[in-house]
């Protein structure tokens, strides 16, 4: 596609509930990022995959979040037992090549995510 | 993995030239310094990336010094669309050196 595509755009879910959120990223591009995005604060790391191996996961703030992209393509972002300090905006962002210094990065315009 | 600062906040006026700087004393040999955007629900977008001395392209100018110590993004007469986040990162892309973010600053252009 033209660009990073995010869905659901926006997604409200009871406390305790899980949630996945799905990335399509630029047809072709290597790298793929998450990252998380409190309200008035910048994103922050959450992993990384270049294709389907995923590299880094360092960024994911507990055992219920898990992250995949099985074929190298699309990934899915899952949250189990929603908490309320996981409400925040998910950003996806892809790049062309692996880890490299290039001309930036590709993000999506995210998933905002409100757990009640 | 080098930390930037850079001012929470910034105004301006419409056709003003903006200059914001950042700071990342730690800077690595290796490491590049790039510049986003981010409107309000909307991800970070790419606006420019060097190395040293003057890069210039149709959106802005970055300026580094000799010592690559700072940085200076500069937006030539503003208008009111460049109201936005604007966030400075540094890092050579490899071996596990992730895009990081700082909270950005902040410029409100104004009529």
């Amino acid at each position: 596609g033209a660009g990073v595509s995010q869905s659901p755009r926006y997604k409200v879910a009871k406390r305790g509930q899980d949630v996945a959120l799905r990335c399509d990223p630029i047809s072709g591009h290597v790298s793929l990022f998450w990252y998380q995005q409190a309200l008035g604060q910048g994103p922050e790391f959450l992993t990384y995959f270049q294709n389907e191996a995923q590299l880094d996961k360092s960024g994911l703030p507990s055992d219920r979040f898990f992250a995949e992209r099985p074929e190298g393509s699309v990934s899915t972002l899952k949250i189990q037992r929603t908490q309320q300090e996981d409400s925040a905006v998910y950003l996806c962002a892809s790049s062309p090549r692996g880890l490299a210094v290039d001309y930036g990065y590709t993000f999506g315009s995210g998933t905002r995510l409100t757990v009640v | 993995l080098a930390k930037t600062t850079q001012p929470i906040s910034m105004d301006s006026y419409e056709g003003q030239e903006v200059n914001i700087t950042c700071s990342h004393n730690n800077i690595a040999t290796n490491d590049y310094i790039t510049w986003y955007q981010q409107f309000p629900s909307q991800g970070p977008r790419f606006i420019i990336q060097g190395y040293k001395t003057k890069v210039t392209n149709e959106v802005a100018s970055l300026f580094i010094p000799a010592d690559r110590k700072s940085s200076t993004l500069s937006l030539p007469r503003v208008s009111l669309s460049d109201t936005a986040v604007y966030y400075c990162l540094v890092g050579d892309g490899n071996a596990g050196n992730m895009l990081t973010f700082g909270g950005g600053t902040r410029l409100m252009v104004k009529p």
